[in-house]
């Protein structure tokens, strides 16, 4: 199995500053069709995953312009530019590329 | 608005089978633009992909419980279910139920919709 593995797993960030989430695949995410299956997901307090990002780097609709994700093969970042109260929360990576589709750990975002 | 919604008993007893069902609403279960998983996490602890159906009736599963699990769509109802046999207390966990976006736009496992969750805890 793919082992994706997140660093930090807990990033104290202050309100306005920046935030940033690595995420490493144990082989490249680049699929037979040239595409890349990274996914970011959002998980707050008490509720459901939320996806943020898919495909590397494409931002889902309602997600503030904030966040944004990039990468390559098997180096991946999300970035958050300024953080706000609402993004604290755990957020994951996740690949689609090999069977089985495996997730990060997991990186806890948190106020100082 | 697609919502989904697990239901199911939040109690199973070891060595018994778990089965979930997720109600879709706002879409419907044979569009083949999209497919149907089930994603679980242990209380405190990260995701784990379970397996995934496509309106076709195609499927897959997670390696790690492949002969023990088994999902599938009931169209009539617009519902898919997971069974999950032989239970442990390793398989108390919150279960999700989850939308996959379509694959030529968003690509593999990008889960777009998901079920507020459902704790099943196995124990005696």
């Amino acid at each position: 199995d793919v082992v994706m593995t997140q660093s930090p797993l807990s990033l104290p960030v202050t309100l306005g500053q920046p935030a940033s989430i690595s995420c490493r695949s144990s082989q490249s995410l680049v699929y037979s069709d040239g595409n890349t299956y990274l996914n970011w997901f959002q998980q707050r307090p008490g509720q459901s995953p939320r996806r943020l990002i898919y495909k590397v780097s494409n931002r889902d609709s309602g997600v503030p312009d904030r966040f944004s994700g990039s990468g390559s093969g098997s180096d991946f970042t999300l970035k958050i530019s300024r953080v706000e109260a609402e993004d604290v929360g755990v957020y994951y990576c996740m690949q689609g590329t090999h069977w089985p589709w495996t997730f990060g750990q997991g990186t806890k975002v948190e106020i100082k | 608005q697609v919502q989904l919604q697990e239901s199911g008993p939040g109690l199973v007893k070891p060595s018994e089978t778990l089965s979930l069902t997720c109600s879709v609403s706002g879409g419907s279960v044979s569009s083949a633009t999209y497919y149907w998983s089930w994603i679980r996490q242990p209380p405190g602890k990260g995701l784990e992909w379970i397996g995934c159906m496509y309106y076709s009736g195609s499927s897959n599963y997670n390696s790690s419980l492949k002969s023990r699990v088994t999902i599938s769509v009931d169209t009539s109802r617009n519902q898919f279910s997971l069974k999950l046999s032989s239970v442990t207390a390793a398989d108390t966990a919150i279960y999700y139920c989850a939308r996959g976006d379509d694959i030529t736009v968003a690509g593999r496992g990008a889960f777009d919709y998901w079920g507020q969750g459902t704790l099943v805890i196995v124990s005696s």
